[in-house]
């Protein structure tokens, strides 16, 4: 039970904004929005993480819907090196992280 | 700051063998988990330490897998006998506390495959 919804895949021009969309409609109150990615053959790695209020980083922007029901991760100029899996994940209760099978994002020359 | 270390990164067995995974998580950080993740799925918890202790192995298949933290550091995950379905990626991470608000940090996975 991933709890989100992504797109399968995504394709961004290099140099552009990439928003990446993601639907957590039974998101509870308490629950945070954590985003990764996982680039060929590597671990994920840690984007950001939000809970109600929009974030931002030296990597990302996670901007979440006032009702919570959705987020988006924004990569503000990408890069060929952005080409990954892009995981929404809703940190449940207990701490878990499920993984679904993510937003595969293609940074395009 | 050193990452999650894991080794070896690369294992070729046979079926009804066993095989061991090694996970040196970030120094200070309390909370390790082993993933599973199959070809083209995304990471499965298998299961949370938090210290030396068990907080979730419900997802681990105990008949085969098991896993230890004996000094509350290292970890070993051991398959034993491997069936040709656990081929994919052990992942090993490590976060500071089990808390709602502390990120979880990958090691780069050892890839077993099981012939």
């Amino acid at each position: 039970d991933a709890k989100t919804t992504q797109p399968p895949s995504m394709d961004c021009a290099e140099g552009r904004a990439a928003n990446l969309p993601c639907n957590h409609s039974t998101i509870s109150g308490n629950e945070y929005v954590y985003w990764y990615r996982q680039i060929h053959s590597q671990g994920p790695q840690y984007i950001i993480h939000g809970l109600k209020n929009n974030e931002t980083n030296e990597m990302a922007s996670l901007i979440i819907t006032e009702d919570r029901k959705s987020s988006t991760l924004i990569l503000p100029h990408a890069t060929l090196r952005d080409t990954a899996v892009y995981y929404c994940i809703v940190r449940v209760a207990g701490n878990q992280f499920y993984f679904g099978t993510g937003t595969s994002l293609t940074v395009i020359p | 700051e050193a990452g999650v270390a894991q080794s070896p990164r690369y294992k070729i067995i046979e079926k009804r063998q066993s095989v061991a995974f090694w996970c040196n998580p970030i120094s200070g950080h309390a909370t390790l988990y082993w993933y599973q993740q199959i070809l083209g799925q995304g990471p499965k918890l298998l299961i949370q330490f938090q210290n030396n202790g068990v907080v979730d192995d419900s997802q681990l298949p105990k008949d085969r897998f098991s896993a230890e933290r004996l000094k509350g550091v290292d970890s070993t995950l051991k398959i034993q006998p491997a069936k040709l379905e656990d081929s994919a990626v052990y992942l090993c991470a490590s976060s500071l506390e089990a808390s709602p608000t502390s990120a979880q940090y990958f090691g780069p996975g050892t890839r077993l495959t099981v012939l």
